[in-house]
């Protein structure tokens, strides 16, 4: 059965340095997001993408963050200059159509040291 | 905006059913969604229910849909400790375009055996 896939698992960074966070989605499928998760909290929305372009973007979704999806199957997210706040899970998602059911990678966990 | 509520708890014993419950605000046509995370894992897509439909069943898994009160609930049959896991309800809506998943806390199922 098709997945998600993200890449790495877990990774380590210190306050100011910029992260890529990888994802693989679904090869068919057309419509790309990232969510975040920090610890406790609930899941939150940070971008949705479809067509090379954000279709949209929460308040959380701020300069320091951008997606792009540099080749026919990567989608990234990338950090300029992380934050101690910015730890947290990170989702990446996808579906087939515009209002179609999101598939959900396992997830990178991101730490801000 | 849209908000998803659920309970954060719930114990019961292998065999019993569960039943976990959620509400939400949308009041424009919505997509309502089961998820399941286990520890360590992403979130795995269990079903979900469009809100012009009362029930959908799905193996051991019935949700029921209350649009009067925006109440959703999704029931486990036969419950076993596999199924042990953090369960969340989520929306998308016509609102926004079903662009965006509005996830609840999640509720932590417990299953003693």
């Amino acid at each position: 059965e098709p997945e998600v896939t993200q890449t790495p698992s877990h990774q380590v960074t210190q306050m100011g340095q910029e992260v890529i966070l990888r994802c693989v989605p679904i090869s068919n499928h057309l419509y790309f997001y990232w969510y975040r998760q920090i610890l406790g909290q609930k899941v939150e929305f940070l971008v949705s993408f479809y067509n090379n372009e954000i279709s949209e973007k929460s308040e959380i979704f701020d300069d320091q963050f951008s997606v792009e999806r540099p080749d026919g199957s990567n989608f990234t997210l990338k950090i300029r200059s992380t934050k101690l706040e910015d730890s947290a899970m990170y989702f990446c998602a996808s579906s087939e159509r515009e209002n179609g059911e999101q598939y959900f990678g396992p997830g990178t966990r991101l730490t801000v040291t | 905006g849209e908000d998803v509520e659920q309970s954060l708890f719930l114990s019961v014993r292998e065999g019993d059913s569960s039943v976990i419950n959620c509400t939400y605000t949308d009041s424009s046509s919505t997509y309502l969604y089961w998820y399941k995370q286990e520890p360590g894992a992403g979130l795995q897509l269990l079903t979900y229910i469009f809100s012009n439909m009362d029930m959908k069943q799905d193996q051991r898994l019935t949700v029921l849909l209350n649009k009067k009160d925006k109440h959703l609930s999704l029931r486990i049959a036969d419950t076993q400790t596999g199924d042990s896991a953090i369960y969340f309800c989520a929306e998308t809506s016509e609102n926004t375009g079903f662009q965006k998943l509005v996830f609840g806390t999640g509720t932590r199922l417990l299953v003693s055996p």
